[in-house]
């Protein structure tokens, strides 16, 4: 049983563009939310994260919107660069797990 | 400040084989962490130590998978023997446990396994 998924194993957009990336769970214990980015040959770095208690963080390029009604988050990246394109994966937490659970990646190409 | 380090990168075994991967955690994290990465998939966690201490191994095949963290800073995880479907890659991350619920992990290179 997938709790964390991620929908769309790839994306293309164009550079200057925005990329919207989408992670939808299924553990309403989950209250903790993370990105990551992976680069080939690389372990995943990461990118940014939100708490339950809100609904947005923005780091720079990088916002995270959280919907916990819909049981949804999704990563904006605006604007897109090539050295963007990479894996990005999305995990959840649940307090004091310490457990991160990740979905199953989408592979962001930013084209120039 | 030096990341995650593991060896090797790379490794080729026949099936039956023993094998070992090593982790070296950033400096001063005591909470380490053992992820299964399989092809197209998200990284599962295996175990994870404080310090010493396994103190989740609920996902840890343990009939052939085995791991240690004798000193509480390096670890080892060794299958034995291995089986064409552990190929995969194998991640540790290692946190600082900063008394917050959520603790950043920090994640190696990883090891790439291939059974033959």
């Amino acid at each position: 049983d997938q709790q964390v998924k991620q929908n769309s194993p790839s994306l293309s957009v164009q550079e200057g563009r925005i990329s919207i990336l989408n992670c939808d769970y299924t553990n309403s214990m989950f209250d903790y939310f993370l990105w990551y980015k992976k680069y080939p040959a690389e372990g995943p770095t990461f990118l940014i994260s939100i708490s339950s208690i809100k609904d947005k963080n923005e780091d720079g390029r990088f916002t995270v919107f959280l919907n916990k009604s819909a049981k949804h988050l999704s990563l904006h990246i605006v604007p897109s660069q090539p050295g963007d394109s990479a894996v990005y994966f999305c995990a959840a937490s649940a307090s004091g797990t310490y457990k991160y659970i990740f979905g199953t990646g989408t592979r962001l190409k930013v084209l120039a | 400040e030096a990341g995650v380090v593991q060896s090797p990168r790379y490794k080729i075994i026949e099936k039956k084989q023993p094998v070992a991967f090593w982790c070296n955690p950033i400096s001063g994290h005591n909470t380490l962490y053992w992820y299964l990465q399989n092809l197209g998939q998200g990284p599962e966690l295996l175990i994870r130590y404080e310090n010493e201490e396994a103190v989740d191994d609920s996902q840890l095949p343990k009939d052939r998978f085995s791991a240690e963290r004798l000193k509480g800073v390096d670890s080892t995880l060794k299958i034995q023997p291995a089986e064409l479907g552990d190929s995969a890659v194998y991640l540790c991350a290692s946190s600082f446990d900063s008394g917050s619920a959520y603790n950043e992990q920090f994640f190696g290179p990883g090891t790439r396994l291939t059974v033959l």
